[in-house]
């Protein structure tokens, strides 16, 4: 079966400090991988995109990385800052011949000063 | 800057009333969607379309249906709104090449069904 989990649900950090978040998906085939942003009450923005290819991808204060072969995502973020408090999603983009996207359930993080 | 906009932040509406959900998109996007989102169970697909006047029912498409008469906006509509479908709805919308492209997403519709 599809599946995206994610872990931890709840994460609470204090500001400036470090946290990682994982991804796990039995997505196959796989195309792609996305971590999205979402804060309480609004849509989801994506932050950053893995394909099969790449291993680590950065976007200022976050970093991606992807191990296709244990099928593992985790996002690193940098120095929190009290804007960070908000759902990430891990959504999968399934490889096969429909258009579907697999979410994960999402880390919901909580940086307090 | 692109845009995906739904018509209500917040909506309520009593059991059985008939709900439309609106979704407008300026990216010349082909490819749309909805979906709910509830706690712990993340977001599932109700319907996409990918296409004018096409449809495909996603993972949980009973008690909706939706509507695409033009290529920038796509309905969703609760035939007859019951308790069960108080949720936060989510539109999004992907170009052509879906497997690589981002899907942007609206800031949802908050339903609540009394």
């Amino acid at each position: 079966k599809n599946q995206v989990e994610q872990s931890p649900q709840s994460l609470i950090i204090l500001e400036g400090k470090n946290c990682t978040l994982q991804c796990n998906y039995t997505v196959s085939p796989f195309s792609n991988l996305r971590w999205y942003k979402q804060d309480t009450g609004r849509g989801p923005v994506s932050l950053t995109i893995m394909t099969f290819s790449e291993n680590t991808k950065s976007n200022g204060r976050y970093t991606a990385t992807l191990d296709a072969d244990t099928k593992q995502s985790s996002l690193h973020i940098t120095a929190s800052q009290l804007s960070d408090s908000a759902s990430y999603i891990c959504v999968v983009n399934y490889g096969g011949a429909t258009n579907k996207l697999i979410f994960g359930t999402g880390t919901l993080l909580a940086v307090q000063p | 800057d692109v845009k995906v906009t739904q018509s209500s932040r917040y909506l309520v509406k009593r059991t059985g009333e008939k709900v439309f959900l609106e979704c407008v998109q300026d990216m010349d996007h082909e490819n749309m969607f909805w979906y709910r989102q509830d706690p712990g169970l993340g977001l599932r697909l109700i319907y996409f379309s990918y296409d004018v006047k096409m449809k495909e029912k996603g993972d949980i498409p009973e008690g909706y249906s939706v509507s695409r008469e033009k290529k920038e906006r796509f309905s969703l509509i609760l035939e007859s709104a019951s308790t069960n479908q108080t949720s936060m709805y989510l539109c999004a919308s992907r170009g052509r090449d879906s497997l690589n492209t981002e899907a942007f997403f609206g800031q949802g519709t908050r339903l609540t069904v009394v």
